[in-house]
């Protein structure tokens, strides 16, 4: 049983492209949510996505987007990046929806922005 | 303010020795309490989740505890591995009807293990 697979593993952008990453949830999840961490922080919550759309959404400017797909799984863009953009992007999925039940994360994308 | 304090920041300890970890919270109002080990630039692995009626939870040489009433909570390693260096994430989720987005990070405990 595959757990959540996250790609690309590793990527260097430069200062205003854009980025997207991707994330395939657990098998039988239906729920993503993003996380971004910086180095020596805890993870910090960007949005959730259920049903294919955003259900709830962190303190992150609208350079940041998603999008879920019928397969549940889910993309993360960001747009014009900045050098603070750097950090781990993690992608984590449940299968309870809306309630906060057993999170299973994937090994992260890690962006370095030039 | 919901916050999530973990300390020590770091932490390092020889092989086959025991250490806590500590966590206090000010999340209101309260649904559960998450430690996650984290391995350096991987991806966080749930160790126990315990909600408002459970003090103690294990999961194999880790044992975390729960005080609701004094919003801590601590996480025991025991007989310590080489392997248990990691960071150690306390996650606190408040009960806004369950969403995750509802779910607070601490920075997490950095804890070093050495032969």
């Amino acid at each position: 049983d595959a757990g959540v697979t996250q790609s690309p593993t590793h990527l260097i952008k430069t200062r205003g492209q854009q980025v997207t990453l991707r994330c395939s949830p657990k098998s039988g999840h239906d729920t993503v949510s993003w996380y971004q961490q910086a180095l020596g922080q805890g993870p910090q919550f960007i949005f959730q996505y259920y049903e294919e759309e955003e259900r709830q959404r962190g303190n992150f400017p609208d350079r940041f987007s998603g999008h879920q797909f019928p397969n549940y799984s889910s993309e993360l863009n960001v747009n014009a990046l900045l050098l603070g953009d750097s950090a781990l992007y993690l992608c984590a999925s449940s299968s309870l929806g809306f309630r906060t039940g057993e999170l299973f994360f994937g090994e992260g994308s890690r962006l370095t922005v030039l | 303010k919901n916050q999530v304090e973990q300390s020590p920041q770091s932490l390092i300890i020889l092989e086959g020795k025991n250490c806590t970890l500590q966590c206090n919270y000010t999340v209101s109002p309260f649904s559960n309490l998450r430690w996650y080990k984290q391995d350096t630039g991987r991806g966080p692995v749930s160790l126990t989740i315990m909600t408002f009626s459970e003090n103690t939870k294990s999961n194999g040489r880790y044992t975390a505890t729960l005080d609701a009433d004094t919003k801590q909570s601590s996480l025991h390693i025991t007989a310590s591995q080489l392997s248990d260096s990691a960071s150690y994430i306390c996650v606190v989720s408040a009960n806004y009807g369950g969403s995750q987005g509802n779910l607070i990070f601490g920075k997490g405990t950095k804890l070093s293990v050495k032969p």
